[in-house]
């Protein structure tokens, strides 16, 4: 079993909608939650992280995590077209990440 | 500005060529990392390094070696390249002190082989 799961989608909304973008996790040791975001020809960045549990918000974005449940989300509110990008959930386990395989996010106008 | 560069964004190599990939930051980082990203496979780590002249294996070592002679440099090598190696390489690197959770990362490297 992989240590992060993540649906790929593809995922298509409109502009201005609640995005909701999910993982779950298997080993309830992780400490470190990340939402890295990639859009087409460029590498991953840091979009947020949170440690432990609990909620993590920047602006548009809130970053969710439920250790009970092993379940991290991402929360996007009032979507534009640039936001449009893959998103990746990743956790640290020592000295690297282990990303889940991104979700692919449209916002189209 | 922080930036990690990576030696070509495009490369095409015929089987069984020797495939060096480069990769520099120029954060003073001591954590570096090599990654290919396939679709449906998302992002998997090949090696990584936390210091000069040391190495990890990652989760998909094999047909791949690295090497760090100097602390801002990180290269890829392909021994023998394959067309299962044809990937999206991408290398990060990282501050040890400062926060291990946020990695860096170039723009990548597109290897087709053929």
């Amino acid at each position: 079993q992989k240590e992060v799961e993540q649906d790929p989608g593809p995922l298509s909304v409109p502009e201005g909608a609640i995005v909701s973008l999910n993982c779950t996790y298997s080993n309830s040791a992780f400490q470190y939650f990340m939402w890295y975001r990639q859009y087409s020809r460029k590498g991953p960045e840091l979009l947020m992280y949170t440690y432990s549990s609990g909620n993590k918000e920047d602006g548009r974005f809130t970053a969710q995590v439920d250790k009970s449940s092993k379940y991290i989300s991402l929360f996007i509110r009032d979507s534009q077209p640039s936001d449009s990008a893959t998103y990746l959930c990743a956790i640290l386990s020592g000295y690297a990440l282990n990303f889940g395989k991104g979700t692919s996010l449209l916002v189209t106008p | 500005d922080v930036k990690v560069t990576q030696s070509s964004r495009y490369l095409v190599k015929r089987t069984g060529e020797k495939v060096f990939l480069e990769c520099v930051q120029d954060m003073d980082h001591e954590n570096m990392f090599w990654y290919r990203q396939d679709p449906g496979l998302g992002l998997r780590l090949i090696y990584f390094s936390y210091d000069v002249k040391m190495k990890e294996k990652g989760d998909i070592p094999e047909g791949y070696s690295v090497s760090r002679e100097k602390k801002e440099r990180f290269s890829l090598i392909l021994e023998s390249a394959s067309t299962n190696q044809t990937s999206m390489y991408l290398c990060a690197s990282t501050s040890r002190t400062s926060g291990a959770y946020e990695q860096y990362f170039g723009p990548g490297t597109r290897l087709t082989v053929t």
